[in-house]
């Protein structure tokens, strides 16, 4: 079975560019989250797709930052502009069912997009 | 803010047992443990969970008192392939799945 994959492995931009970045989770599975870590810092959620539904966007940094995930399969998570301080590791990370909220549900993750904004 | 507290980093040699605690005074009762390992420029990968008392995969152990308020990750007899950080979480307040990570305890195994 195919893990979570992430498209680009790498992406480097110049600041005001915009920037796709796109997951693929395993098959199957509802739950889909990002996750990001900036230069030197921590692992911190930035959202979570229950299907096509955004169940919880409170760790988006601000509106420059849009995910989606139509039909509930793949996501995408565009930054627009970017700046400086988006560069960092954007992780991504699915799993199978909504526990609501009892964090049972392993979530598997990706191997990361790289984003250097210079 | 992260919920657990681990040791920022251990050393270890290759074929000896690993121990990593992870305190977490907070935890709340519906909350799940859970440890994640990670290898440089890898995501995170689950190791194992548990609720309370001990659990065991072909991997790990997991080791939690009756109080919860700790748990003890066991690693039997490493490898230099078992070099990574090591990552405790506890679930959120607000009933989400998301998780919390802290900084993590990043093992060195030597040969």
């Amino acid at each position: 079975e195919a893990g979570v994959t992430q498209f680009p492995s790498h992406s480097v931009i110049e600041k005001g560019q915009t920037v796709t970045l796109r997951c693929d989770p395993i098959s199957g599975h509802d739950n889909l989250y990002w996750y990001r870590r900036v230069m030197g810092k921590e692992i911190k959620f930035l959202l979570h797709f229950v299907k096509e539904s955004k169940q919880d966007e409170s760790g988006m940094p601000n509106n420059r930052f849009l995910a989606e995930r139509t039909g509930g399969t793949y996501s995408t998570l565009k930054v627009q502009p970017a700046e400086l301080e988006d560069s960092g590791v954007y992780f991504c990370a699915s799993s199978q069912d909504w526990s609501g909220g009892f964090n049972t549900d392993t979530q598997y993750f990706g191997p990361g997009t790289r984003l250097t904004v210079l | 803010l992260a919920k657990t507290t681990q040791p920022i980093s251990m050393d270890s040699y290759e074929g000896q047992e690993v121990n990593i605690t992870c305190s977490h005074n907070n935890i709340a009762t519906n909350d799940y443990i859970t440890w994640y390992q990670q290898f440089p420029s890898q995501g995170p990968r689950f190791i194992i969970q548990g609720y309370k008392t001990k659990v065991t995969n072909e991997v790990a152990s997991l080791f939690i008192p009756a109080d919860r308020k700790s748990s003890t990750l066991s690693l039997p007899r490493v490898s230099l392939s078992d070099t990574a950080v090591y990552y405790c979480l506890v679930g959120d307040d607000d009933n989400t799945d998301k998780l919390i990570f802290g900084t993590g305890t990043r093992l060195q195994v030597f040969p």
